[in-house]
C-alpha cells in the first residue's frame, strides 16, 4: 500500500515563528502536493512538486514555501506563522500523468495563536 | 477540469447499499471520474476511479453512464464506519504539470444509521 507520512499530526505554535511541516512517501512517487483544508472552504492547492527541486505554486501559495531536494520527501515552509495560518495541512502524492491516483496523508492540524 | 454535483447529504440504513450519485456533465473525453472519500479529521481515501467502464474493487463500484454524463458510487454493504463525506472529482490525464492537481468540491455527506 502507497503510505504518505506526515510528521506532526497536532502543532501549535506562537505568531512569528517559523514552522515547517515534513512529509514523506515511500512509493517512488513523481508528484508531490500541499493543501490546505479549511470549514466552507474545502481542500485549496498551496504548492506541488512534479520532480525534484522542482516546485510549482498552487491556488493559495502566499505565505508559504517548500523545498523538495529528495524525491520522497517534500516540505511546507510558513516563514512567519500568522493565526490566518491555522489550519489542517495535507500532504498527497502521485506517479506520472495526472492520470495516475493522488495519495493522502493523514493530516498535520496547525494551530497559530 | 469538469465541474462536478452532488447532493450534499444523503442517509443510508446499516447494511443496505448507498448509493451516491454526481453529475459531470461538461466532462471530456480524456476524464476520469475519481471517488475519495473523507472521515472527520482524517486526510481523504482513494476509493475507485474510472474512464468510462463501469469499475469494481473491494471497497465499492463505480457505474458511469454511457454518455458519461453522470456516475454513481455504490457501497454494497453499508457500515457505520463508512460515514464520511465523499467526493466525486473529474480530471484530466495529462503530463502537464499544472493538471496533476484534483480539485476537490463541497461533496456528499453520508451518514449511515444503525
Amino acid at each position: 500500500d502507497v503510505k504518505v507520512t506526515q510528521s506532526s499530526r497536532y502543532l501549535v505554535k506562537r505568531t512569528g515563528e517559523k514552522v515547517f511541516l515534513e512529509c514523506v512517501q515511500d512509493m517512488d512517487h513523481e508528484n508531490m502536493f500541499w493543501y490546505r483544508q479549511d470549514p466552507g472552504l474545502g481542500l485549496r492547492l498551496i504548492y506541488f512538486s512534479y520532480d525534484v527541486k522542482m516546485k510549482e505554486k498552487g491556488d493559495i501559495p502566499e505565505g508559504y514555501s517548500v523545498s523538495r531536494e529528495k524525491k520522497e520527501r517534500f516540505s511546507l515552509i510558513l516563514e512567519s506563522a500568522s493565526t490566518n495560518q491555522t489550519s489542517m495541512y495535507l500532504c498527497a502524492s502521485s506517479q506520472g500523468h495526472s492520470g495516475n491516483t493522488i495519495y493522502f496523508g493523514e493530516g498535520s492540524w496547525l494551530t497559530v495563536v | 477540469d469538469a465541474k462536478t454535483t452532488q447532493p450534499p447529504s444523503m442517509d443510508c440504513a446499516e447494511g443496505r447499499a448507498a448509493n451516491l450519485p454526481c453529475n459531470h456533465s461538461t466532462i471530456s473525453g480524456n476524464e476520469y471520474v475519481y471517488w475519495y472519500r473523507q472521515i472527520h479529521s482524517q486526510g481523504p481515501q482513494y476509493i475507485i476511479h474510472g474512464l468510462k467502464n463501469n469499475e469494481t474493487n473491494e471497497m465499492a463500484s463505480l457505474i458511469i453512464t454511457e454518455d458519461r454524463k453522470s456516475s454513481t458510487l455504490i457501497l454494497p454493504h453499508a457500515t457505520l464506519r463508512d460515514t464520511a463525506v465523499y467526493y466525486c472529482i473529474v480530471r484530466v490525464a495529462s503530463s502537464s504539470g499544472s493538471a496533476r492537481q484534483l480539485t476537490f468540491g463541497s461533496g456528499t455527506q453520508l451518514t449511515v444509521l444503525p
